[in-house]
């Protein structure tokens, strides 16, 4: 069974500082995605960024780089340069053989002025 | 292209009733899945529709049940409501199974926010 744990519920940066938002997950499949949406209070969800099992680098998308650690199993979110539209809810998720797709709890991320 | 869209936005039911929530997918996805979403909670993976199959359900009592029809679009039903079913119930669409891949992002619609008292 795929299991996906985000221990921050609430996280706070300052305006223009980097934030890592911590994933762990568990799986016995070898092959898997990662992913991370974010979620603003519209309630609308916005895929990020996305990093697969045999993928030798960290994937990175503009602001966004995901640390994937796989002996760790752990897919941390890392956003550079905080903006005040950053706050919002973030969650990991991932995706496996059974090609449905698993979430975590999720993260509130506030960005301080 | 339209993106996934799911009717209705809003509902108020009484414990006890039931209620039946509609997904539309965007055009050529096949896969939909639905996600109650609470506070603390996450989004909770309830069920998965695949060609008019479900393919995967999550850990939900038989009162939660689903469908998809032969267009991709897909329904879900809550039967004898309870005052915990409240959420956010929100529908995702991608092309998991049709060849693309583990990377394939899913697209989620605006969700339906049911509230039960």
């Amino acid at each position: 069974a795929q299991k996906i744990t985000q221990t921050q519920p609430g996280m706070f940066v300052q305006e223009k500082e980097a934030v890592t938002l911590d994933c762990t997950y568990d799986t016995s499949d070898p092959s898997y995605g990662l992913f991370w949406y974010k979620q603003p209070s519209s309630g609308e969800m916005i895929f990020l960024i996305y990093q697969g099992s045999y993928d030798q680098q960290n994937a990175t998308e503009g602001r966004y780089s995901l640390n994937f650690q796989k002996a760790r199993k752990s897919a941390n979110l890392v956003i550079s340069a905080s903006q005040l539209g950053d706050s919002a809810m973030y969650f990991c998720a991932m995706r496996a053989h059974s090609n449905d797709m698993r979430f975590g709890a999720g993260t509130r991320l506030t960005v301080k002025p | 292209k339209a993106g996934v869209t799911q009717t209705p936005r809003y509902l108020i039911k009484t414990r006890g009733q039931q209620v039946t929530l509609s997904c539309s997918p965007i055009s050529g996805h096949r896969s939909v899945s639905w996600y109650q979403q609470t506070p603390g909670q996450g989004l909770q993976f309830l069920f998965e529709y695949f060609s008019e199959t479900q393919r995967n359900k999550g850990n939900f009592p038989g009162r939660f049940s689903g469908r998809q029809f032969s267009n991709s679009r897909s329904e879900m039903n809550v039967s004898t409501l309870e005052l915990g079913d409240s959420a956010l119930y929100l529908c995702a669409s991608s092309l998991a199974g049709q060849g693309s891949g583990l990377n394939t992002e899913a697209f989620f619609g605006q969700g339906t926010r049911l509230t039960v008292v």
